[in-house]
């Protein structure tokens, strides 16, 4: 069974620092990988998917995610973030139907 | 595009009573999940439906569970009888194969 293991569980930061969220999965076939949001109190919004092409995603309010298939990994990235950017981020690895997700990681962004 | 609808956004119940969750998925979507998130658990997978025929079950905790598609547009999740560890919030995703899911508001239920 694949799973998606994510390092951090709470990241604190200041705005304008810059982050990186660390996504690892254990599945050897071919999988579609992808970050997801969840703003206090509301639903899952996709940030951004990996299926093929350039490992380098680009997605939403300026995220980024890297698909490093020999390391097994879909960290993701964003420059410099902002307070509203304060939510918990779930990694997900797709194979066939089955979205399997990570634990989440909670950003707090301090004004 | 409507996205998930979900319904209903709060339901707080008895013990023992039941609860039915509503969802309708974005249209002309063929895959439909139901999802549980707790804070200890976090997101699981309860069920997921293809073409209205449930595919795989084996995340329904147990048989107060029930869940159904009687149509491509519509699915509803049973609880019966309701349990206080069932509070949770409930979220139905739909999707085209392999794409990614879309996930409604979720149901926030309380039972007391």
């Amino acid at each position: 069974a694949q799973s998606v293991s994510q390092h951090n569980h709470h990241v604190i930061l200041s705005e304008a620092a810059s982050l990186e969220l660390g996504c690892n999965y254990s599945y050897g076939g071919t999988v579609n990988l992808f970050w997801y949001v969840q703003y206090p109190g509301q639903h899952l919004q996709l940030l951004l998917k990996y299926f093929s092409g350039d490992p380098l995603v680009k997605g939403i309010k300026g995220f980024e995610a890297e698909f490093i298939k020999s390391k097994f990994s879909f960290n993701l990235r964003k420059p410099s973030v902002q307070w509203s950017d304060t939510a918990e981020y779930f990694c997900a690895v797709n194979n066939d139907y089955k979205l399997s997700f990570g634990a989440g990681t909670t950003v707090t962004v301090r004004a | 595009d409507a996205g998930v609808i979900q319904s209903p956004r709060h339901e707080v119940t008895e013990m023992g009573q039941e609860v039915t969750l509503r969802c309708k998925p974005i249209s002309g979507h063929n895959s439909l999940f139901w999802y549980r998130q707790t804070m200890m658990r976090g997101l699981e997978l309860l069920i997921y439906f293809n073409n209205n025929v449930p595919i795989d079950d084996s995340g329904m905790p147990e048989d107060r569970f029930s869940a159904k598609m009687p149509n491509a547009s519509f699915s509803t999740l049973k609880i019966q009888p309701s349990e206080p560890r069932d509070s949770a919030v409930y979220f139905c995703a739909s999707s085209l194969k392999a794409q990614p899911q879309h996930f409604g508001d979720g149901t926030r239920l309380s039972i007391l």
